[in-house]
C-alpha cells in the first residue's frame, strides 16, 4: 500500500523559510515523479512542483519558481520542499503526492494527507 | 482568461446523471490532452478519479465506480465527467487536470450537491 506522509508544517513569519518532508513508502520510490500540490483552506488546488524519479528533471509555476526548490533523496524514500520568501498568500495545506511514471505528467494517484503551512507575523 | 474553467457548482438528485465540464481555454486543443479528474470530499486529500484521452485511451481510478466516466466535446472544446445513477456520497469538489507547458493547471473546482 502506498503510503506519503508529510511533515514540517507549521507557523513562520513572513520572509522567513520551511522546509517540508514527505516520506514514502509503499512503492519503488525512485521510479516514480513526485510533487507538491497545496490548497488554501476552502479554496481549490495549485500545484507547486514537479520532479522526476531520478531527480534530474524539476518543474514550478510562475507563482513559486526561484523561492520553492524541490528535491528528493532516493536512498531514504524522501520528497522535500524547501519553501524561502515566504508570503501570507504561501498559507495553505501542503499535499506530497505521487506520480504515475518516471517523468511528470500530472497523473496523480496517490496523495498524502497534508501538512499545514501558515504564513503570519 | 484561465486555461481550465469549471461551473462553481452544480446540483443533481440522487439516481439521475450529473454531467461536469472542463473548458479548456481558446488556442488549447481538448483533442491534444488527457483530461484528469479527481474527487475531494471535506476533510479529505483529493482522490484520482479517471484519465481520459480517447475512449481507446483511458483509465479508471483504483476502485473508482464505472458509473464515473470521462469523455471530451470538441464543438465546445471541453473535457466532461459523468456520474450516473448519483448517490448521496458523490457529493464533493471535483476538479479537473492537464499537464500543460510543462506544468500542472487545475480547474476551479465544481461543488457538486446531490439533492
Amino acid at each position: 500500500e502506498v503510503q506519503l506522509l508529510e511533515s514540517g508544517g507549521g507557523l513562520v513569519q513572513p520572509g522567513g523559510s520551511l522546509r517540508l518532508s514527505c516520506a514514502a513508502s509503499g512503492f519503488t520510490f525512485s521510479n516514480y515523479a513526485m510533487s507538491w500540490v497545496r490548497q488554501v483552506p476552502g479554496r481549490g488546488l495549485e500545484w507547486v512542483s514537479g520532479i522526476s524519479g531520478g531527480a534530474e528533471v524539476t518543474d514550478y509555476p510562475d507563482s513559486v519558481r526561484g523561492r520553492f526548490i524541490i528535491s528528493r533523496d532516493n536512498s531514504r524514500n524522501t520528497l522535500y520542499l524547501q519553501m524561502n520568501s515566504l508570503r501570507g498568500e504561501d498559507t495553505a495545506v501542503y499535499y506530497c503526492v505521487k506520480d504515475q511514471s518516471a517523468g511528470n505528467s500530472g497523473w496523480f494517484q496517490s496523495w498524502g494527507q497534508g501538512t499545514l503551512v501558515t504564513v503570519s507575523s | 482568461q484561465p486555461v481550465l474553467t469549471q461551473p462553481t457548482s452544480l446540483s443533481a438528485s440522487p439516481g439521475a446523471s450529473a454531467t461536469l465540464t472542463c473548458a479548456l481555454r481558446t488556442g488549447i486543443n481538448v483533442g491534444r490532452y488527457s483530461i484528469f479528474w479527481y474527487q475531494q470530499k471535506p476533510e479529505s486529500p483529493p482522490r484520482f478519479l479517471l484519465r481520459y484521452y480517447s475512449d481507446s485511451s483511458k483509465h479508471q481510478g483504483s476502485g473508482v465506480p464505472s458509473r464515473f466516466s470521462g469523455s471530451k466535446d470538441a464543438s465546445s472544446n471541453a473535457g466532461i465527467l459523468v456520474i450516473s445513477g448519483l448517490q448521496s456520497e458523490d457529493e464533493a469538489d471535483y476538479y479537473c487536470m492537464i499537464w500543460h507547458s510543462n506544468t500542472v493547471v487545475f480547474g476551479g473546482g465544481t461543488k457538486l450537491t446531490v439533492l
